[in-house]
């Protein structure tokens, strides 16, 4: 049982690329979630996913895409990528283990030069 | 509507030392309570949680935390400080579904010898 696995682990972008973070749980849960962590500023809610199929946008949803692939998968696209979105993004998900607990996966650190 | 303050971006103890991390909240409606830790490069890890049943709760780790609700606190205590407490520790309010988390700026918490 890996939990909630990200890739990659680090990336370089360049402003104006695109990339894809990708997002995995092998935990069966209906919903998953994308945030990104700034220095002093907490996680905020980029994009969340309340069961397969539907996506939702959460508190800074500007400059991302979602696809919630399959219930295992989530991803989260930058089109263009900016240095303002120099940041760590987590995936996470929330499943019942008795009562409802959210998992975070390791983070994936991004750097648009 | 919902906030998370916490008190001291940073906090250094001794070892052996008490810690005590302090989060206030506000929240329009009876809240669920969260405090995670996380360690470098890692993503969070729930250390315990408020959910209305005790208000006093007990997490891993040694630590616990007590809601007030007539302080709209819910602190973070561990009698005696170890050198693996060195981490930096999110304290969350929910008010509704995990989507509607949000996450305190976080207290970094140094542990000296």
């Amino acid at each position: 049982n890996a939990g909630v696995t990200q890739t990659p682990k680090f990336q370089v972008l360049k402003t104006g690329q695109s990339m894809t973070l990708q997002c995995a749980q092998d935990m069966n849960h209906n919903s998953m979630y994308w945030y990104r962590q700034d220095p002093g500023m907490g996680l905020r809610l980029i994009y969340y996913s309340a069961s397969e199929g539907t996506t939702d946008k959460g508190e800074v949803p500007n400059g991302y895409n979602v696809s919630r692939l399959n219930k295992r998968e989530f991803s989260l696209r930058l089109e263009s990528a900016a240095p303002s979105q120099t940041s760590v993004y987590f995936c996470a998900s929330t499943g019942w283990q008795g009562q409802e607990t959210q998992y975070f996966g390791p983070g994936t650190r991004l750097l648009v030069l | 509507a919902q906030s998370v303050t916490q008190l001291g971006s940073h906090v250094s103890v001794s070892e052996g030392a008490l810690v005590l991390l302090r989060c206030n909240y506000s929240s329009s409606v009876p809240p669920y309570l969260f405090w995670y830790v996380q360690y470098p490069n890692q993503g969070l890890q729930l250390l315990l949680k408020y959910t209305s049943a005790a208000t006093l709760v007990k997490g891993i780790n040694g630590f616990e935390a007590e809601f007030k609700k007539s302080e709209t606190s819910f602190h973070l205590t561990k009698p005696s400080a170890h050198m693996s407490d060195a981490a930096e520790y999110f304290c969350a309010v929910r008010a509704g579904g995990y989507q509607k988390v949000t996450f305190g700026t976080g207290t970094k918490l140094q542990v000296i010898p």
